[in-house]
């Protein structure tokens, strides 16, 4: 089942902060979330498992709320660089079910 | 550097004519995936190989087939392109299968069908 973004898209001026989230309806086991900036490939921020492991990028932050199955990322102090759609996966077992992208969320970052 | 590569980058096909798009990797991943992405869409799985396990997900139309005849190679063949198959592909890989693995994408086939 395909996990829920939001919002659809934001607009930030260089400086500001912006969250976005992805929840599912169902129980999940891990979320990751990739950014795709216009005509690339998506590129890997981070994966936040259940039980608090997470493993990722540096300078992005993120949260997994097990309980209601939705996660949260964080991106602070936005740069230019930042622009680009932001896509969580989910997955919902421990084994081997592929991930299930949302929709993703357009975030554009002006000057 | 280590890199997921797919050629051609831009491909253009005509109605109902085979084609085929490859995808290579030097990171030497057990798993590759094709994903399907239209505009403005999230990327859709088409397939997934774990080594030689072939994994087919269930919407995915029998129009499509993949090959994977070694670790570093997979292709994905549309047997009769529609215009609905129009899209960018993308291929990734990844170092194992299970929700710890990240993803690593390649810059994707784009492809158009007249």
């Amino acid at each position: 089942q395909q996990p829920v973004q939001s919002p659809q898209a934001v607009i930030l001026r260089e400086g500001e902060d912006a969250v976005i989230n992805c929840s599912s309806s169902k129980a999940l086991y891990s979320v990751h979330w990739y950014r795709q900036k216009h005509g690339e490939a998506p590129v890997f921020l981070m994966i936040l498992l259940k039980g608090g492991e997470q493993k990722g990028h540096e300078k992005i932050s993120a949260s997994f709320n097990e309980k209601k199955q939705q996660s949260s990322l964080y991106l602070t102090a936005s740069q230019l660089s930042y622009s680009g759609t932001y896509f969580c996966g989910t997955n919902r077992g421990s084994g081997n079910t592929p991930l299930v992208f949302g929709k993703g969320t357009r975030l554009s970052v002006i000057a | 550097d280590a890199m997921v590569i797919q050629n051609p980058r831009y491909q253009v096909t005509q109605f109902g004519k085979p084609v085929t798009l490859s995808c290579s990797q030097t990171l030497n991943h057990n798993v590759m995936y094709w994903y399907q992405q239209k505009s403005s869409q999230a990327p859709k799985l088409l397939f997934h190989y774990y080594d030689k396990d072939f994994n087919n997900e269930a919407d995915t139309p029998d129009n499509f087939q993949s090959r994977r005849p070694n670790t570093s190679f997979c292709f994905l063949d549309i047997r009769s392109p529609g215009l609905g198959d129009a899209a960018m592909y993308l291929c990734a890989t990844s170092p194992g299968r299970g929700p710890a693995y990240e993803q690593y994408f390649g810059p994707g086939t784009r492809l158009t069908v007249t």
